[in-house]
């Protein structure tokens, strides 16, 4: 079973700055690994996929890093609509979400 | 436009069964794997199962031999037969395709959720 760590647990950004969240696979999913937002009350929203394919209608301030274990999302510069869950997911195989960073208003 | 849209769900009593339906539209539903993800109240989110284009089925090892996912491609329609029902199994439950042809993916588009809540 593949275990995905996602770190922070939280994460206080000011609106406009830089914002890097980390997750770790226990072992390697290659670059099969995926990035969602999600808004309290909403279905999630897919951002990247194969750890740096931005999903369609993605802005560009949404970014993706990293193979085998080690991954990361940035978000180049924090607008107020960013403040939110965030999941990955490794897809090498079924399966195994993180278990969220929330990005919240510093 | 790409749609997934959910129907069931509500209120069942420990060791119930309930299933839950998803109907898809604006793609080539026989083509792609369909999956189902749950997220309890407050907490992260959770893969249950997906099925493939040739029904080959996955299930979270946590629940085998209680959930049962299908699909009717006539009827662009997935299923989770959900049975022995425990209060831990409380969650909004997420109808969603998988993005590409592989068994495995990331999720692309996701249904509304439905909540299953398990209390006697």
């Amino acid at each position: 079973e593949i275990v995905m760590t996602q770190s922070p647990a939280t994460l206080s950004v000011s609106p406009g700055e830089r914002a890097t969240l980390s997750c770790r696979a226990s072992q390697s999913v290659g670059g099969n690994l995926a990035w969602y937002q999600q808004k309290p009350g909403q279905a999630p929203r897919l951002l990247i996929y194969g750890a740096s394919t931005r999903a369609t209608g993605i802005p560009a301030r949404f970014s993706g890093g990293g193979s085998g274990t080690e991954f990361t999302l940035t978000i180049s510069s924090l607008q107020s609509e960013d403040f939110a869950f965030y999941y990955c997911q490794q897809y090498n195989r079924p399966g195994a979400f993180g278990q969220g960073t929330k990005v919240e208003i510093k | 436009d790409v749609q997934v849209a959910q129907s069931g769900g509500g209120l069942v009593k420990p060791g119930g069964s309930l299933t839950l339906s998803c109907s898809a539209s604006g793609f080539t539903f026989s083509d792609y794997t369909m999956t189902w993800v749950r997220q309890a109240p407050g907490r992260g989110l959770e893969w249950v199962s997906s099925i493939n284009s040739g029904s080959y089925r996955f299930y979270a090892d946590s629940l085998k031999g209680r959930f049962t996912i299908s699909r009717d491609n006539s009827k662009n329609s997935l299923y989770l037969q959900m049975n022995s029902l425990r209060a831990e199994d409380t969650a909004v439950y997420y109808c969603a395709r998988v993005l590409g042809i592989a068994v495995t993916g990331p999720v692309d588009f996701w249904g509304q959720g439905s909540l299953v809540s398990v209390s006697s």
